[in-house]
């Protein structure tokens, strides 16, 4: 099985600042990671999918990159609405999420 | 316009069997490529990918509860089906459907359903 290693759990920002969230793979997983967003009491909402392409809806200020086994997330210019949790997928080999990055406002 | 949603029975006690209904549209699960896929969330933790159904019947499972999953579908209906057996407290949970693709992963999911298992 696929592990997937998400940091850090939770974050702190200030209104535009810049924040990146990691997950390692336990092993490569061919740039098939997604970016999921969720906020309290919603279901997850897809933001970027295969390392880096936005969704259709995705703000710019969101990205993503990586290859291998490490890739990362990033906001740029942080806005209130960003605030929420954000999560990681693999679905490379089976399917699994990272543990969570919960993002809160400093 | 893609939607999802799925329906479950809110409460039921340990050992009894948890049957899942996720019910969609504006796709087909008898078009090449397409899936639906089940995920659970207890309260304040993390996503749990359960298991997933393709167009070709294909099925695969989270091997840390293959034994106690079956998925299934309904293609005339476009309805998914999940059933988890032997519940225990640990699977009290926000249980949610979503499509999948290969190249996309989990796109479009339902608003979830709440599952408490508790005697």
């Amino acid at each position: 099985d696929i592990q997937m290693t998400q940091s850090p759990p939770s974050l702190s920002a200030s209104l535009g600042d810049k924040v990146t969230i990691t997950c390692q793979a336990s092993q490569n997983i061919n740039k098939y990671i997604a970016w999921y967003q969720q906020k309290p009491g919603k279901a997850p909402r897809q933001l970027i999918r295969y390392t880096s392409t936005l969704v259709s809806g995705t703000p710019s200020r969101f990205s993503g990159s990586g290859s291998g086994r490490d890739y990362s997330f990033s906001i740029s210019n942080v806005e209130s609405e960003d605030i929420a949790s954000y999560y990681c997928l693999q679905y490379d080999n089976l399917w699994t999420f990272g543990g969570g990055t919960k993002l809160e406002l400093k | 316009q893609v939607t999802l949603k799925e329906s479950g029975p809110g409460i039921l006690q340990p050992s009894q069997t948890l049957s899942l209904t996720c019910t969609f549209s504006g796709f087909s699960l008898s078009t090449y490529g397409m899936g639906v896929g089940w995920i659970r969330q207890p309260s304040g933790k993390g996503l749990e990918w359960l298991a997933n159904i393709w167009w070709d019947d294909d099925k695969y499972y989270n091997p840390s509860l293959k034994n106690r999953l079956t998925i299934s579908k309904d293609t005339s209906n476009n309805q998914a089906f999940l059933k988890i057996t032997n519940v225990d407290t640990a699977d009290t949970a926000t249980y949610y459907c979503a499509r999948i693709t290969r190249y996309k992963g989990f796109d479009y999911w339902g608003q979830g359903v709440m599952v408490t298992v508790s005697s």
